[in-house]
Formats: C-alpha cells, structure tokens, sequence
C-alpha cells in the first residue's frame, strides 16, 4: 500500500483566505487521487477527484492540482468560511476500488 | 434517502467479548467495506467484499470477521482476538468501479473497550 502524508498540523486561518492543504505519497503514482471532508464523529464525505492525466480540477471554491512528478496533490479552499471548518482527507485509488487515506489535515476557519 | 446506516453509534464491549457491528445499505452498491480510524492515523482497511458471499482482507484484519450474505449487509464482528478494538469504525460502499463518485460512508460506531 501507499504511504500517504497530509500535513500534520492543524490549519487556522481567517475567514475569507485561502487555505492549501497539501498530500504527499511514496510510492506509483495513481490514476487517480480523491480529497474527502470529514466532520467530527461522521463518517468522510466525497468532494472531488482529480485522474494523473489532469492538472487541475474545480468545484466552486474548492481548487486541486496534481503533480505526478512531486507525488503531490495540494487542495485549496478559496474565500474560506466557517463551515468550511472540518478535517480534510486525501485519498489515493488503488485499483478498480480500493482507497488508501491519508491521516487528514484539520483547518479551521475564524470569523 | 438512499444512504448508509450503522448501528450502533456507540458500543461498550467488555474484555473477551466479540460484538457485532451492523451495516446496511440502500444504494444498490455491489461493494462495500470496513474502515479502522485511529487518531492522527488514516483510515485502515480491514475487510471489503465487491459482491454477495465474497470478501476479502484488508490490511489489518487479524481479530475481525465479515459476512456478506445479502447485498445490502455487511455486519462486522470484532472477535476478543482483537488486543486492541476501541476506535472509530466507518462502513463504506461503492459501485463496482467507484473511481469517479468516491465511497459513501456510515456515520461510523465508536467501540470502547471497559
């Protein structure tokens, strides 16, 4: 399996900046990479994918990149806000169906 | 709502104890799978089956078992093999290939050990 590594400190940031929140991983590069949000005691939930082949992807303030050749995917929340507020999962796709995660990045947005 | 449901959100389980916990989905998925998440760790994978009366390991399964005998379940039972149970437990389920929608996930069962 790979080893993934998210950045390991917390995130505290004003509202209305951009928080980047960055993935490492060891080993292949994958077909494709997932970031998921997870709020406390609930289980993660799916925000985006980005596949090798693509640079960037959006989805309203939420920006990824993926550089094959670092073995780096940075996530950035734009304009953030409160409720934004949450832990951050990477997650890298190992064949047809299995998700390898990082241990996740915490940010938090204040007002 | 199609969705995920485990139950329960919390479970006590004594020394030497095994407990089932439950999963059931409504998605039609065909696969499904169990998560381990530890503090500042990553999800781990224990066990995860793509269709009816077929699972296999993930990378920590010594001390669980799994049972896939309908669709729509995947109960899993922490054994007292298990040293080490208390932890937050996500089910998730996918279609077969998930790559471009991602997993959906239970809102977890927290297993404590007392």
């Amino acid at each position: 399996s790979q080893k993934i590594e998210q950045n390991s400190e917390a995130l505290n940031i004003q509202e209305g900046k951009t928080a980047t929140l960055t993935c490492n991983y060891t080993n292949y590069s994958p077909a494709y990479l997932q970031w998921y949000r997870q709020d406390p005691g609930r289980g993660p939930v799916f925000l985006l994918l980005i596949r090798e082949n693509e640079k960037e992807k959006r989805k309203e303030r939420l920006k990824v990149t993926f550089d094959t050749t670092l073995k780096q995917s940075l996530f950035h929340i734009t304009a953030s806000q409160p409720a934004d507020s949450a832990t951050y999962l990477c997650a890298l796709v190992e064949g047809d169906y299995k998700l390898s995660f990082g241990a996740g990045t915490t940010v938090t947005v204040r007002a | 709502d199609g969705g995920i449901t485990q139950s329960p959100k919390y479970l006590f389980r004594k020394e030497g104890q095994n407990v089932t916990l439950s999963c059931e989905q409504n998605l039609n998925h065909d696969a499904m799978y169990w998560y381990r998440q530890d503090p500042g760790q990553g999800l781990r994978l224990i066990y995860y089956s793509q269709i009816v009366n077929d699972f296999q390991k993930g990378d920590i399964a010594e001390g669980y078992s799994v049972s896939r005998e309908k669709k729509e379940s995947f109960p899993l039972t922490v054994t007292s093999a298990q040293k080490n149970p208390t932890a937050f437990y996500l089910c998730a389920s996918s279609p077969k290939v998930q790559v471009l929608i991602g997993y959906t996930f239970g809102s977890g069962t927290r297993l404590t050990v007392v």
